[in-house]
């Protein structure tokens, strides 16, 4: 039962557009959302997150939205540059000490010059 | 402060052996949290560590096993090796808690033949 859903596997735009990347979850006691960027051999880095106090949540190019009512969050990136190019994560969790964070399957950003 | 690091990057091993992951996490976090990556699949959780006891666990055979020390260091083990283990397994620290804002090591990138 996958509990957070990144449909589209890839994306491709056009470098100084917009990218939006959605993320869908079905458990409406998550509470806190995370995005992840992954380049190649490397970890995931944190970007930007957001709580569900908020519907948007803003960080020099990268804009989180989060619409509770329909379960979906997405993340802007205003302009898009070539270096932006990489996997992205998204992460949910209900907030608290035992809890854990649950990651999306991915969606593969190509930003292309 | 340096980041998140693992031990080895690489390793190839036989089916039915078992092998040993090793993860620092950031001076002064004292939780980690052990993620397997395989194609196609997001982060899967596997368990997470805080201050030396298992707080969580996912839904991995017992064949997976984890400990922490007292320095926060932290090992995985996987024993029995099946192809299906081939992964990147990835290392997560947090000041608070795997449901909170994580910092990923670059991974162990484990083969299985």
């Amino acid at each position: 039962d996958q509990q957070v859903k990144q449909n589209s596997p890839s994306l491709s735009v056009q470098e100084g557009r917009i990218s939006i990347l959605n993320c869908d979850y079905t458990n409406s006691m998550f509470d806190y959302f995370l995005w992840y960027k992954k380049y190649p051999a490397e970890g995931p880095t944190f970007l930007i997150s957001i709580s569900s106090i908020k519907d948007k949540n803003e960080d020099g190019r990268f804009t989180v939205f989060l619409n509770k009512s329909a379960k979906h969050l997405s993340l802007h990136i205003v302009p898009s540059q070539p270096g932006d190019s990489a996997v992205y994560f998204c992460a949910t969790t209900e907030t608290g000490a035992n809890s854990k964070l649950t990651f999306g399957k991915g969606i593969t950003l190509s930003v292309r010059p | 402060k340096a980041g998140v690091t693992q031990t080895p990057r690489y390793l190839i091993k036989t089916r039915g052996q078992q092998v040993t992951l090793s993860c620092s996490p950031i001076s002064g976090h004292r939780s980690v949290s052990w993620y397997q990556q395989t194609p196609g699949q997001g982060l899967q959780f596997l368990f997470e560590y805080f201050s030396e006891t298992q707080r969580n666990k996912g839904n991995f055979p017992g064949r997976f096993s984890g400990r922490q020390f007292s320095n926060s260091r932290s090992e995985m083990n996987v024993s029995t090796l099946e192809l299906g283990d081939s992964a990147l397994y990835l290392c997560a620290s947090s000041l608070w808690g795997a449901s909170y804002e994580q910092y990923f090591g670059p991974g162990t990138r484990l083969t299985v033949t």
